[in-house]
């Protein structure tokens, strides 16, 4: 079994300030993670994943993400924080070796950017 | 190339009606999934298809609620006999063959039950 935990529920930093998103994982298996954000009344969109290759990950708008195995985590930081940062996080975990398994989702961190 | 896409983005129906949940993945893509987004919540699983095939519904409610993902067109999910506590988004994402799991999401369907 597999799940994800998101430290904070609302996070809250200043334009400019270092984003800081926590995700920790619990599974068996060898896992692929995934960062998505979503904007109000939209989908989801990935930042970024892991999939084994390295472990410290690189996605889109300047946000990055490290795989720590030793502490099963997938910590995502930016930086700086920009307005248009304002969005809600999910982590999510799923099993890699087996194709097409559903992703198991942490609850969110609402993230907000204040000027 | 298009993504994946959900219709309606919102739906109204009273307590008792029937709502339909379209979903077309993206082309090449003939793995969907379906979750549902309850407010103030993260997503939760509910079931995945292959074409003309369930491989998982371990997230479904028991009762009123199915899916199907024919040979030919969208896939449907079905909620019969809507009650307030089915208000959500509802989102189907979609993966291709092989790769690395990646599923890339619609922007949802929004149900409000009256």
């Amino acid at each position: 079994a597999q799940s994800v935990t998101q430290l904070g529920s609302h996070v809250s930093v200043s334009e400019g300030a270092l984003v800081l998103l926590r995700c920790n994982y619990s599974s068996s298996v060898p896992p692929y993670l995934f960062w998505y954000v979503q904007y109000p009344n939209q989908g989801l969109q990935l930042l970024l994943k892991y999939t084994s290759a390295a472990t410290l990950v690189k996605g889109i708008n300047g946000f990055e993400a490290e795989f720590k195995k030793s502490e099963t985590s997938f910590h995502l930081t930016k930086p700086s924080a920009h307005m248009s940062d304002a969005a809600e996080y999910f982590c999510a975990v799923s099993d890699s070796r087996n194709y097409g398994q559903n992703f198991v989702f942490g609850p969110g961190t609402r993230l907000s950017v204040l000027p | 190339n298009a993504g994946v896409m959900q219709n309606p983005r919102h739906l109204v129906r009273r307590r008792g009606q029937e709502a339909r949940l379209r979903c077309s993945p993206m082309k090449g893509h003939s793995h969907v999934y379906w979750y549902r987004q309850l407010p103030e919540e993260g997503l939760k699983f509910m079931v995945y298809l292959q074409k003309e095939n369930i491989i998982d519904e371990s997230g479904m409610p028991k009762e009123r609620f199915s899916a199907e993902f024919p040979k030919e067109g969208p896939s449907i999910l079905r909620i019969q006999q809507v009650v307030r506590g089915d208000s959500a988004a509802y989102f189907c994402a979609s993966a291709g063959p092989g790769g690395d799991n990646e599923q890339f999401f619609g922007p949802g369907t929004r149900l409000t039950v009256l």
